[in-house]
Formats: structure tokens, sequence, C-alpha cells
């Protein structure tokens, strides 16, 4: 049971540099969501896919790109990283959007821009 | 919008202590709670939530929360801590167009 499964688990890029970070659920979930971790600041949304075909902004969107690729795959894309961008990245899902429905997470992406 | 408080950036207990966790909420409408646990290195990890019914709730590992509609709060409890209790956790709402709002979270220490 694997659950929610984040690739890499780390990752450096120089300024400007471009990445894509991989995230897959094998829960046969409907809704997928992307995190940033920051110190101080919890967990804050980037970006979510309430179901397949649809994606939607959160909180901080600006700077990045997603593409739910099919039910199971949904993916946040860097196109030209900066420093800012340094933090830790956790992908979630959920069997539906809705605010009495649980996410579970991913072990997180550490990623570096320097 | 939504958002939530924890005050206590930081918390040391004592093996065997009790431990109360601090949660302040900002909703206008009913709120959808949760707590979540995040030890070194992992992913969060849901503890316990509350949708309705019952204000206390019971979760995972022995921890409970009360809901308190009039002082906005969902504290999280356990009444013994244990070494594997030290990790971050954090409080987060459920808002109306269902993306989750989070705590800045609070690292428990604990000592022997």
């Amino acid at each position: 049971n694997a659950g929610v499964t984040q690739t890499p688990k780390f990752q450096v890029l120089k300024t400007g540099q471009s990445m894509t970070l991989q995230c897959a659920q094998d829960m046969n979930h409907n809704s997928m969501y992307w995190y940033r971790q920051d110190p101080g600041m919890g967990l804050r949304l980037i970006y979510y896919s309430a179901s397949e075909g649809t994606t939607d902004k959160g909180e901080v969107p600006n700077g990045y790109n997603v593409s739910r690729l099919n039910k199971r795959e949904f993916s946040l894309r860097l196109e030209s990283a900066a420093p800012s961008q340094t933090s830790v990245y956790f992908c979630a899902s959920s069997e539906y959007t809705g605010v009495n429905t649980e996410a579970f997470f991913g072990q997180g992406t550490r990623l570096t821009v320097v | 919008a939504q958002s939530v408080t924890q005050p206590d950036i930081h918390i040391t207990v004592s093996e065997g202590a009790s431990l109360e966790l601090r949660c302040n909420y900002s909703y206008g409408a009913t709120p959808y709670l949760f707590w979540y646990v995040q030890s070194p290195g992992q992913g969060l990890q849901l503890l316990l939530k509350y949708f309705s019914g019952d204000t206390l709730v019971q979760g995972i590992k022995g921890f409970e929360a009360e809901f308190k509609r009039s002082q906005s709060s969902f504290n999280l409890r356990k009444p013994s801590v244990h070494w594997s209790d030290a990790a971050e956790y954090f409080c987060a709402v459920g808002a109306y167009d269902y993306k989750l709002s989070f705590g800045a979270g609070t690292t428990v220490t604990v000592r022997a």
C-alpha cells in the first residue's frame, strides 16, 4: 500500500533551471493537491485538481504549473526556478474535494534553488 | 478567508507528562477541523478530525481534541507523552472552497 509517492525526494537546482516534481497515488482518489512548506508558515496550497482533467490555482501559484496526467498522477513544474522556491513540497490526494474529506500526504520533496 | 493560529511554536514536555497543543481558527461557517502530525523527514499523517457531533474527538496514538465553538478553538491533548510523540503538529481548517488552511505548526520535543 504505497499511498502517495513523490519523486525525487531531494533536488538542488540552479536559478533559472526547470524541473518537474512527480506525484502518483494508488488509492483511486479523485482529487490531488500540491503544497509547499516553509518554516513558520505551515503548508500553503499551490495548485489542486478536483478531478481528472481539471486544475485550479491555490494560495501561491505564481512560478508554478501543473498537469493532471491521469487519475493517478499530478505533476508540478517549475519553469524557471528562483531561490524563493526553495522549500519542501508535498503532494496530497483525497477521495474528492470536500471540506469533510481526509487528505493523504506523500513524504515530500526537499528542493533547494541556489 | 479562513485562517488558523497555533500560538506555540515550540513546546518541551517530559516523557509521561501531559501535552496540550493550542489551535484557534477563524472561519465564518461551520468549521471542519483537523490535526496532522509530521515526524522528521516524513509526510503528514492525520491524527483526528472534527466534522460535527460530539465535541470531544478521539484520534490515533492516544490523542484527543476538543472543539469549543465559543472560543473558536480545537486544542489537541494527550494524557501521557511518549518519546515517539516528538514531532511537528499542524492544525488545519477545511474551507468552503475545499482547500485546507494550515497553521504554522507546533514542534514538540520530549525529554527523558
